[in-house]
């Protein structure tokens, strides 16, 4: 049962455009929602993260925006650079920390 | 601060046999949990380490298991290979609550397994 579906499986935008992701869950026992970044040959990192009491959070050119009502939260990169292409996981975790839920991946294109 | 170290990096093993992964968390983080990714599944838990007991578990076979000592790190065991458990093992570890637990997992590179 896969509870954090994410899409689209894979996206290209060119540079200095947006990119948008989106994941929906379905636990409401989830009180916590990371995107993680991940770079060939490399382990996923923290992004950016939010938690429901809030609708958006803005961390540079990254924003988390979060709808607790539709149980979807969504990554949106401004000003895409070819810097920012990578695999993106949105993930989410309740009380039981150390165990995320994660979507399947989306795989960003950000052509020059 | 040293990141968390997982060794070894690559490795080919053949169906039947079993592998042994290892990794080391961040210098005070007691809680290691580990991560199944293939291309298909994306990352898929598999169980959850603090202070040497298996505090949380995934849906695999009982092929796969794991440990944690008494200076955190940790081993992930898989026995009988099969041709499906060709993936990224990764490992993360984070603080807990009382820690000063923030959610934040900090991964290691991975360990990337091949069956043949």
């Amino acid at each position: 049962q896969q509870q954090v579906k994410q899409s689209p499986q894979s996206l290209i935008v060119q540079k200095g455009g947006i990119s948008i992701i989106n994941c929906a869950y379905e636990n409401t026992a989830f009180d916590y929602f990371p995107w993680y970044q991940q770079f060939p040959g490399k382990g996923p990192a923290l992004l950016i993260a939010i938690r429901p009491d809030v609708s958006e959070k803005k961390e540079g050119r990254f924003t988390i925006s979060f709808n607790k009502s539709a149980k979807q939260f969504s990554l949106h990169i401004m000003d895409s650079q070819p810097g920012d292409s990578a695999t993106y996981f949105c993930a989410a975790e309740g009380s039981n920390a150390g165990k995320s839920t994660f979507g399947d991946g989306t795989t960003l294109t950000v052509k020059p | 601060k040293a990141g968390v170290t997982q060794t070894p990096r690559y490795l080919i093993k053949t169906r039947g046999q079993q592998v042994t992964l290892s990794c080391s968390p961040i210098s005070g983080h007691r809680s290691v949990s580990w991560y199944q990714q293939t291309p298909g599944q994306g990352l898929q838990f598999l169980f959850e380490y603090f202070s040497e007991t298996q505090r949380n578990k995934g849906n695999f076979p009982g092929r796969f298991s794991g440990r944690q000592f008494s200076n955190s790190r940790s081993e992930m065991n898989v026995s009988t290979l099969e041709l499906g458990d060709s993936a990224l093992y990764l490992c993360a570890s984070s603080l807990r609550a009382g820690q000063g637990y923030t959610g934040e997992l900090f991964f290691g590179e991975g360990s990337r397994l091949t069956v043949l």
